[in-house]
């Protein structure tokens, strides 16, 4: 079945330093494949998300996520991090349910921290 | 355009209880998936419904159920309240050609004591 793993619960940056948040995937065929953020007591905000095509996608605030199918991994990097994007990462895939329909599986998410 | 509403944003209620959540959609979408989100078990998929029929159900017992109106607004109903269910419920919609791009709202956060 499809799933994802993120490795890394936590992660500290320093503000300016670069970030790369690492996600794993599993699935037989190309994945669709998701970055979202979620913010203390919010709800999730789409980052970026690559479906096929470019392996290097652009998303919003500065991210972008590289897909390697050799490596089966989705990375999430930033050149420069700022305070504000001290948040909940979640990488997600399209799984297909026993239904014939698809829904998403989410890691169990990174909490970046970001030191001053 | 107004993005995905749930309400209420905060809920209180005693074990053994029921309770009821909305979710109204962005304008024009149609499907409407419910999840749960708790710091053990991180984000867990409840159900997901597409013009007023469920199409994919999670892992859960019996007491979560979930209904679908036509005008693509959903709601989730929790009966016999455990302390476990205590959780930020999140709803995401999205056109419902298969779960490629969703949108979620900000979460009902349901406290069970």
């Amino acid at each position: 079945a499809q799933s994802v793993t993120q490795p890394d619960i936590h992660i500290t940056v320093s503000e300016g330093a670069s970030l790369e948040l690492r996600c794993n995937y599993s699935y037989g065929a190309t994945p669709y494949l998701f970055w979202y953020v979620q913010s203390p007591g919010q709800g999730l905000q789409l980052l970026l998300k690559y479906f096929s095509g470019d392996t290097l996608v652009q998303g919003i605030k500065g991210f972008e996520a590289e897909f390697k199918r050799s490596q089966s991994s989705f990375n999430l990097r930033k050149p420069s991090v700022h305070w504000s994007d001290a948040a909940e990462y979640f990488c997600a895939v399209v799984r297909l349910m026993n239904s014939g329909y698809s829904t998403l599986t989410f890691g169990k998410g990174t909490m970046l921290l970001v030191s001053p | 355009k107004a993005g995905v509403t749930q309400t209420p944003r905060y809920l209180i209620k005693t074990r053994g209880q029921q309770v009821t959540l909305s979710c109204s959609p962005i304008s024009g979408h149609r499907s409407v998936s419910w999840y749960q989100q708790t710091p053990g078990q991180g984000l867990q998929f409840l159900f997901e419904y597409f013009s007023e029929t469920q199409r994919n159900k999670g892992n859960f017992p019996g007491r979560f159920s979930g209904r679908q109106f036509s005008n693509s607004r959903s709601e989730m109903n929790v009966s016999t309240l455990e302390l476990g269910d205590s959780a930020l419920y999140l709803c995401a919609s999205s056109w419902g050609q298969g779960s490629t791009e969703a949108f979620f709202g900000q979460g009902t956060r349901l406290t069970v004591v």
